[in-house]
């Protein structure tokens, strides 16, 4: 079975700022079907980016995703307010998230 | 865009069983698959499993196996996930997730429910 390993398990950081998330798979991955997503307090999660690459829609364009293989990357460009919140991938299981909060 | 909306909160004794239902509008419900995922209190996300709802084809995540039975309604559609033999760490908020299927994968929940709480408790 796939195991995901997202680093770092929290990340503080300013508004402005710009957020560096890891997620390393176990073993190679099709990055057609890895996503991450994002999760505010109280909320359900919400899909973020989609093959890899691919920016959901309504996801601002500050939201990036990138990697192949075994090691995915997501960047947030320049934190705003609302970013601050818990970030997943997923590729048939979820990584144990990354918690992005204000520094 | 797809809405789905989630039964309410329950109350389970331990050994007892829960069923969670999962009505979708908006978009033809069995043009995509549904899973349940769910969430212990501060934890992260957990997969459980999954059900094409045009051929009724489901698959559950081995920890869940034996345990847990996905269906699904295609005349209301609506989505049910049942969970049996409940234990005080079954205690979770429970969501149902729409995405795509392919190649034994289920990806890219596009849209998901407001969430169930099941309180497992004595």
């Amino acid at each position: 079975d796939i195991v995901l390993t997202q680093s770092p398990g929290t990340l503080s950081l300013s508004p402005g700022e710009r957020a560096t998330l890891s997620c390393r798979a176990s073993q190679s991955v099709a990055s057609s079907f890895l996503g991450w997503y994002q999760q505010r307090p109280g909320q359900a999660p919400r899909l973020l980016i989609y093959g890899a690459s691919n920016r959901a829609s309504g996801v601002p364009d500050r939201f990036s995703g990138s990697g192949s293989g075994t090691d995915f990357t997501l960047t947030i460009s320049r934190l705003e307010p609302e970013d601050f919140a818990v970030y997943y991938c997923h590729q048939e299981t979820f990584g144990q998230g990354t918690k992005v909060e204000i520094k | 865009q797809v809405q789905l909306l989630q039964s309410g909160a329950e109350v389970k004794k331990p050994g007892s069983s829960v069923k969670v239902s999962c009505k979708a509008s908006g978009d033809s419900f069995s043009s995509n698959a549904v899973s349940w995922v769910r969430q212990a209190p501060g934890q992260g996300l957990e997969w459980m499993g999954g059900i094409i709802p045009m051929f009724g084809v489901t698959d559950y995540a081995q920890n869940f196996q034996g345990r847990v039975t996905i269906s699904a309604d295609e005349s209301t559609s609506t989505a049910y996930m049942e969970l049996s033999s409940l234990r005080s760490e079954d205690t979770a908020v429970y969501f149902c997730a729409r995405g795509p299927y392919s190649s034994g994968r289920y990806y890219d929940f596009n849209s998901w429910g407001q969430g169930t709480l099941v309180t497992v408790s004595s």
